[in-house]
């Protein structure tokens, strides 16, 4: 079946800190791979994105790679601030996109 | 503003009614997904329409139906709601299946159910 394990959390770290958050998943065939983030009271967000192996998806300093082999898609940010507290869902969808599965989510906390 | 509109955004109603949300879509996109929120199941896809049609379903309950309209505003019903239904329930659209661009998520329902 389809399933993604994200780490647990919640995270806190100082800021500008290093950030890894890490995310593997089970899937037939070759999925999309996703990384969403979902502020307090508000709805899911796109990160990022990467639709094959070895895609790199980028946005906001935040990064993934989607590699196939350890079949991970872990996210990572440099240099995280305080506007960067959030929760974090990575995801996966088949190409035939009707459904994506999400991970349980991973809650990151930054302190000045 | 995401462009993914639902209302209402709380909702408290007792055990055994019934409740009407209601998600517009993206402009242009056809497709449109409900999911549920809990704290303890975490995000749960419910059902997806596209451009009318019912797609694919998921973990949703016999007591819940949905709907999709021509102008592709959908609805989702819950009725003989339980304390158990106490969640958040997202609507996210797609321009077609979701897996090139992703989904684009509305804000949410917070339905309370007393």
């Amino acid at each position: 079946g389809n399933s993604v394990t994200q780490m647990e959390g919640p995270v806190t770290l100082s800021e500008e800190a290093f950030l890894t958050i890490n995310c593997t998943y089970t899937a037939t065939g070759y999925p999309s791979l996703f990384w969403y983030v979902q502020y307090p009271g508000e709805g899911l967000q796109l990160l990022l994105k990467a639709t094959k192996a070895d895609d790199k998806g980028s946005n906001k300093g935040f990064e993934a790679t989607y590699r196939k082999e350890t079949t991970s898609f872990h996210l990572e940010k440099g240099s995280v601030q305080v506007s960067d507290s959030a929760v974090y869902f990575c995801a996966l969808t088949r190409n035939t996109g009707n459904q994506f599965y999400f991970g349980t989510g991973t809650s990151l906390t930054v302190i000045p | 503003d995401s462009g993914v509109t639902q209302t209402p955004k709380h909702l408290i109603t007792a055990t055994g009614q019934r409740v009407t949300l209601r998600c517009s879509p993206r402009s242009g996109d056809l497709s449109v997904y409900w999911y549920q929120q809990s704290l303890d199941q975490g995000l749960q896809f419910l059902i997806q329409y596209y451009n009318g049609e019912e797609r694919a379903k998921g973990n949703i309950l016999e007591r819940f139906s949905a709907q999709q309209f021509p102008d592709l505003h959908s609805e989702l019903n819950l009725s003989s709601l339980e304390l158990g239904d106490s969640a958040l329930y997202f609507c996210a659209s797609s321009v077609g299946g979701g897996a090139v661009y992703g989904y684009t998520f509305g804000s949410g329902t917070r339905l309370t159910v007393v």
